[in-house]
């Protein structure tokens, strides 16, 4: 079954400062790859999801980015950041038949 | 379009008592339905699917999901509470076919009290 890595598990960033989120997976090969972010006392919120090497859709319109350079690496990142983008943030796969979606441990951006 | 609505963003039991977590949901096509719980400062693990077949969906810690489509319902229950079952659940509804892009309910937080 596959694993999802993401790093670092916590992050305190200046505002204005970049960002570079990373979650890799193993055990499976050409997954459907996802970023989601949970502000505080609410639900999940997508953020970009991926079919493919290169292949990037996004959801919401914002100052992050996300890229997906090799099959089954997915990088969240942000040129400058804002207190608002401050949340917790998940990388998320889904392989094979079927729609699961299985998640990582998450990432804890702090913006100050 | 799909869309989830967990009735109660809190839900408080006793220990020993019966859980029951409600889902809705709306979808165009057949959907396949999920329940996900999430602990403190860590991700989502599922808990069951419906994709197909039986409508009663038996998971992981003693939980159990019934689809009913007449009343576009999925709701989480499990018969006698523990302290352990208190966390974050969240529905979600992804529909057969398209993008596999789930739609997730806002969540329930289960209180459970000894």
């Amino acid at each position: 079954s596959q694993t999802i890595h993401q790093w670092p598990a916590t992050l305190v960033q200046p505002v204005g400062s970049p960002l570079s989120l990373e979650c890799t997976v193993e055990g499976t090969s050409n997954p459907n790859l996802y970023w989601y972010r949970q502000a505080a006392g609410r639900g999940l919120q997508l953020l970009f999801y991926s079919v493919g090497i290169g292949q990037i859709s996004s959801e919401v319109p914002q100052n992050l980015s996300a890229s997906r350079p090799q099959d089954r690496q997915f990088i969240l990142s942000s040129k400058k950041l804002l207190l608002s983008d401050s949340g917790f943030y998940l990388c998320a796969c889904k392989t094979g038949p079927g729609n699961t979606i299985y998640f990582g441990e998450g990432s804890w951006l702090t913006v100050v | 379009a799909q869309s989830v609505t967990q009735l109660g963003s809190h839900v408080s039991v006793s220990e020993g008592a019966l859980v029951l977590l409600r889902c809705n949901y709306s979808s165009s096509v057949p959907p396949y339905l999920f329940w996900y719980v999430q602990y403190p400062n860590q991700g989502l693990q599922l808990l069951l699917k419906y994709t197909t077949g039986a409508t009663l969906v038996k998971g992981i810690n003693g939980f159990e999901a019934e689809f009913k489509k007449s009343e576009t319902s999925f709701h989480l229950t499990k018969p006698s509470a523990h302290m352990s079952d208190a966390a974050e659940y969240f529905c979600a509804v992804s529909e057969s076919g398209g993008s596999y892009i789930p739609t997730f309910g806002r969540g329930t937080s289960l209180i459970v009290h000894p």
